[in-house]
Formats: structure tokens, C-alpha cells, sequence
């Protein structure tokens, strides 16, 4: 089965950083770009950015440009989401996805994780 | 910059049809879409993919009730026999090299 499965909620203070990850299986890993997907609270949804694990090319949304890092380790097949200073703001839901087309950096989302909640708060 | 416009809202009763659209904004006619099914409390769940022509793939497991459609710059997600569990927020999103992704504001679909 292709799946993907992130780490859990977290619960963090502003100013903290904080690192969430997704680990893909049933498919080959190397050959789909990865991408992280934001919901705020009662929100809909936003695309943060794309990594393609094969060479950690990488592409973001402007709005999220210098806000987050996206990363991957394809040794185990786990692509991350990162901040470095976390700001209330930043409270939300944030889903990976995959691509549905080989070595496609857009397209439609195939698959989802389930999600990771991150509460900033002070 | 390219923009999706769902209606926020919809309603149908139970066991009926209901048709939600996407619709692509001026000189966008041209770009395929998906679909996607956020049910309360839980993460999003792919559809399918609606290209420009009309055609789509769905996802696996998807019902047979679940159909999709273009005619111009817009896009239907048709449900029929509506069931209580299909009462969820849609999303429409679309993609490419200029524009990235996309996603539109989402309908919220109530059953009746």
C-alpha cells in the first residue's frame, strides 16, 4: 500500500523550532517529489513546497519562502518540514503529498499524509 | 496569477444529485484539475484528476457515485445518491509550471 505516514502533534512555544517529518512506503521513493500542504484552524488549504528526494531539488510558494525549510533523507525515505523560530501563526495542520506522475514536480495530490497538528503557544 | 472560485456552501438531500464546480479564472480555461474530500475531523482524501477535455482518473476505492466534468474554464464534481457520509468540505486544485499549486477556498457540502 502507498502511504504517508507523518510524526505527531506537537506542542511548542513561540520562538522554538521545530523539525516534522513524513516517511513514504509502498512506492519508490526517489522517483516522486514530495511536497508539504498547510490548513490552518477553520481554514482551507495551502501549498508550501516540493522537494524531490532524488537530488533535494527544491521549489516553495512565496508565501512560505524564508518562513520554513523543507528537507529529505532518502536513505529513509522521509522528507521534513522545518522551522527555526516558530510564531503563533504558524499554528495549524500540515499534510505531505505526493505528486501523482513520476519525477513531476506538479501535479495533482495522489496521496496524503494524515497530518500533523502543531499548537504554538505561549 | 491563476484562481480558483469554488461557492462556499451547498446543500442536498439524501439520496439525491449534487453538482459542485471549480471554476478556473480568465485565461486559464486550459489546465486540468483535482478534486479532493475533506471529511470532519479527518485529512484530505484525492478524488481524481479532471483534464481539460473532461476525461478524469479517480483514486482508488472511490465510488461509482463520484464523477467529474469540464466544460470551459469549468469543472464539476458530480455526487449522486448522496449519503450522509459524503457530507465533507471539497477542494479543487491545479497546478503548473508558472503557477505552481493552487488550491480553490473549498465548498462545504451539507446532506440533507
Amino acid at each position: 500500500e502507498v502511504q504517508l505516514v507523518q510524526s505527531g502533534a506537537e506542542v511548542k512555544k513561540p520562538g522554538e523550532s521545530l523539525k516534522i517529518s513524513c516517511k513514504g512506503s509502498g512506492y519508490s521513493f526517489n522517483t516522486y517529489w514530495i511536497g508539504w500542504v498547510r490548513q490552518m484552524p477553520g481554514k482551507g488549504l495551502e501549498w508550501i513546497g516540493v522537494i524531490f528526494p532524488g537530488d533535494s531539488d527544491l521549489r516553495y510558494s512565496p508565501s512560505f519562502q524564508g518562513q520554513v525549510t523543507i528537507s529529505v533523507d532518502k536513505s529513509i525515505n522521509t522528507a521534513y518540514l522545518q522551522w527555526t523560530s516558530l510564531k503563533d501563526s504558524d499554528s495549524a495542520i500540515y499534510y505531505c503529498v505526493r505528486p501523482a506522475t513520476v519525477y513531476q514536480k506538479y501535479d495533482a495530490f495522489d496521496i496524503w499524509g494524515q497530518g500533523t497538528m502543531v499548537t504554538v503557544s505561549s | 496569477q491563476l484562481v480558483l472560485t469554488q461557492s462556499p456552501s451547498a446543500s442536498a438531500s439524501l439520496g439525491a444529485s449534487v453538482k459542485l464546480t471549480c471554476t478556473l479564472s480568465r485565461g486559464h480555461s486550459r489546465y486540468a484539475i483535482a478534486w479532493h474530500q475533506q471529511q470532519p475531523e479527518k485529512g484530505p482524501r484525492f478524488l481524481m484528476k479532471v483534464n481539460s477535455d473532461g476525461s478524469h482518473t479517480k483514486g482508488g476505492g472511490i465510488p461509482d457515485r463520484f464523477s467529474g466534468s469540464s466544460s470551459g474554464a469549468e469543472h464539476y464534481l458530480t455526487i449522486s445518491s448522496l449519503q450522509s457520509e459524503d457530507e465533507a468540505d471539497y477542494y479543487c486544485q491545479t497546478w503548473g509550471t508558472g503557477i505552481r499549486v493552487v488550491f480553490g477556498g473549498g465548498t462545504k457540502l451539507t446532506v440533507l
